[in-house]
């Protein structure tokens, strides 16, 4: 089956700590890779992502993903507590050019600690 | 900045009730998507829609939904006989174009309540 495996946490961190997190993925064809944040009881928003292999950062966040071992990384420097939230991982293929179907991690409840 | 709103936000229902929810996409959007995740569970893709009709969908997406763009903004999907397991939060979902995971756009969803 396709699919997007992530930590699953919960992950508790003093402010100002570096955050990891991490995600697996067993399909080959996926060739985007995103990060969403979400809150509780609302809307996943788009963070960060990258297309296929690489770095992509972006003020405090970076996203790392190394597609020979098929590890997708999104790293938050200085974390403050309005970064306590789910973070979820997603791929995409490029089928067909259309790669709006998005396979999404189960998520990380993250908690930053003042 | 351009958002997806979504309404209800919440609704209770009974089982064999039929439910619409309805979503308003971003304006100058052409793909619009509807996602459901299950409480404690992964945000699953349900349907994509263009030029007013179904691009894909997953095998969750069977003969109890159907979508529709009945005019030039919203975005329905109808569950037709709800089941205790349609409980979730929907979310909807627009792009401009179908390229790159990058440019989809989430709404704050709609938690369907099946009892």
């Amino acid at each position: 089956q396709k699919e997007v495996e992530q930590d699953p946490g919960p992950l508790s961190v003093p402010e100002g700590a570096i955050v990891s997190l991490n995600c697996t993925y067993s399909n080959s064809a996926f060739q985007y890779f995103m990060w969403y944040r979400q809150y509780s009881r609302k809307g996943p928003e788009l963070l960060m992502y990258t297309y296929s292999s690489g770095n992509k950062e972006d003020g405090r966040f970076t996203a790392q993903v190394d597609k020979s071992s098929k590890y997708i990384s999104l790293f938050i420097r200085d974390s403050q507590p309005s970064d306590s939230a789910t973070y979820l991982c997603a791929s995409t293929e490029n089928s067909g050019g259309s790669n709006y179907k998005l396979t999404f991690g189960k998520g990380t409840l993250l908690t930053v600690n003042p | 900045e351009p958002e997806v709103t979504q309404t209800p936000s919440h609704q209770v229902t009974q089982m064999g009730q039929e439910v619409i929810l309805r979503c308003v996409p971003i304006s100058n959007h052409l793909y619009f998507y509807w996602y459901r995740q299950i409480l404690g569970q992964k945000v699953e893709f349900l349907v994509s829609f263009y030029n007013n009709e179904i691009s894909e969908k997953s095998e969750i997406f069977d003969d109890q939904f159907s979508v529709e763009r009945p005019d030039g903004s919203n975005f329905t999907l109808k569950i037709r006989s709800t089941k205790l397991e349609d409980s979730a939060m929907y979310f909807c979902a627009s792009s401009q174009t179908n390229r790159g995971g990058n440019t989809i756009y989430f709404g704050e969803g709609s938690w369907l309540t099946v009892v």
